[in-house]
């Protein structure tokens, strides 16, 4: 079945540097969505990506899907202490399992104010 | 508008207890999920209802998960017997069918010993 892979594991950067995660598919998604997870708390979606290219930014966040629409990234500018938690990918499912994600393990950022 | 409400929050058990986790929705959403979330990974999808319809249910222990929706709304995921490795936190989710985002509860965290 369709996987998701979510590098690097771990991220720590001193406030104010930028941080990256990259998620990976082995096959060509129909859209890819990301997710924060705060420590202790639950995933909150951010957003959704569906074009070939596509470039969304939320504020410091920018988000980029591939071109063969099998790999994104989240960037964000100048870290801050609120930024720390889990970033999730999450693709979907294929056919009558479109409704399903699967989610990436995710990277985990902390800041160092 | 209240988010989505799950209950107990925290669960201890013995192993080879029997254990319920409750899931109301946030009022509307059609579509529900039941996730087990492992320490340092995403979380994984055990089940998915379109209303009261169990539609994905590949990836649940069906020799000892059950869940049930009736009526569409509320949901209940069982356990019985639980094992040890059923130590996790689960997560239930819903959506509207024709949207993407899904809104997470807090979660159950369950510890079996």
């Amino acid at each position: 079945g369709q996987q998701v892979m979510q590098i690097p594991q771990y991220q720590h950067v001193q406030e104010g540097e930028d941080f990256t995660t990259y998620c990976n598919s082995s096959t060509t998604l129909s859209n890819i969505q990301w997710y924060k997870q705060r420590p202790g708390g639950h995933p909150v979606f951010l957003i959704q990506l569906v074009k070939s290219g596509e470039v969304k930014k939320q504020k410091r966040l920018t988000f980029q899907f591939g071109e063969a629409k099998k790999n994104s990234s989240l960037h964000i500018t100048a870290t801050q202490t609120t930024d720390v938690g889990t970033y999730f990918c999450a693709g979907p499912g294929v056919g009558t399992n479109a409704g399903k994600s699967t989610f990436g393990d995710g990277t985990t950022l902390t800041v160092k104010p | 508008e209240a988010g989505v409400v799950q209950s107990p929050r925290y669960k201890i058990i013995e192993k080879k207890q029997p254990v319920a986790f409750w899931c109301n929705p946030i009022s509307g959403h059609n579509t529900l999920y039941w996730y087990r979330q492992n320490l340092g990974q995403g979380p994984e999808l055990l089940i998915r209802y379109e209303n009261e319809e169990a539609v994905d249910d590949s990836q649940l222990p069906k020799d000892r998960f059950s869940a049930e929706r009736l009526k569409g709304v509320d949901s209940t995921l069982k356990i019985q017997p639980a094992e040890l490795g059923d130590s996790a936190v689960y997560l239930c989710a819903s959506r509207l069918t024709a949207l993407v985002e899904q809104f997470f509860g807090p979660g159950t965290r369950l510890t079996v010993l």
